[in-house]
């Protein structure tokens, strides 16, 4: 059965950065493009980035580049996402999910999200 | 930067059926995702490539998408699915995918 287990979410103060991770078990995660979506508290779902298999593409919103980095470490089936200068907009729920084909969009398994809260 | 535009809100009877639109620029020649999210839940992939249903999902869940509009349609809607709803394309020549406004059906 596939899992995704995200991690590493808190409370920081702004300016501050946190590094997310994300533990997937159940399928060979070496062969998956991984992403990265966030949901601020009552809002709607806002996709960070994308890592394509072997880290051969890196994607990211337009309004996140320069502060955020995707990775992927496939011998420990994990994906990581280091977020630095954060501000209190960055607050939000961030999942982690699995997507069967970058152009299709098709993203079938999601984990249950750790929360990131930005605030002094 | 591209956007994809969804209601807030859509009400519909129980048995009967919704239809959520989705739109963006030539939407049609994207491929296009619907993700049903319940509160406290994370979302659920309940349409894929336009019109493809994961396995388990029921078969009153169907999707459209031609011209500048994609369709999300349940028929014989039940209570369970009282939830919001998001379409999702990938943008090529952005590199990013985008997500819909969002839409929660409410079943009265």
């Amino acid at each position: 059965e596939v899992h995704l287990v995200e991690s590493g979410g808190g409370l920081v103060k702004p300016g501050g950065s946190l590094r997310l991770s994300c533990a997937a078990s159940g399928f060979t995660f070496s062969g998956y493009t991984m992403n990265w979506v966030r949901q601020a508290p009552g809002k709607g779902l806002e996709w960070v980035s994308s890592i394509t298999r072997g880290s051969d593409y890196l994607y990211y919103a337009e309004s996140l580049k320069g502060r955020i980095t995707i990775s992927r470490d496939d011998a420990r089936n994990s994906l990581y996402l280091q977020m630095n200068s954060l501000r209190a907009e960055d607050t939000a729920v961030y999942y982690c999910a699995r997507v069967v084909s970058t152009s299709t969009g098709d993203f079938d398994y999601w984990g249950q999200g750790t929360l990131v809260t930005v605030s002094s | 930067s591209y956007e994809l535009t969804q209601p807030p809100s859509v009400s519909v009877s129980p048995g009967q059926t919704a239809s959520i639109p989705c739109s963006g620029d030539k939407l049609g020649d994207k491929y296009v995702c619907w993700y049903q999210q319940r509160p406290g839940q994370s979302p659920l992939l309940v349409i894929y490539q336009d019109t493809r249903r994961p396995s388990g999902i029921p078969e009153r869940f169907s999707g459209s998408n031609s011209g500048n509009t994609a369709t999300l349609t349940i028929s014989g809607t039940q209570a369970m699915d009282e939830a919001d709803y998001y379409c999702l394309a990938w943008d090529s020549s952005t590199a990013s995918y985008v997500f819909g406004t969002g839409t929660k059906v409410t079943v009265l």
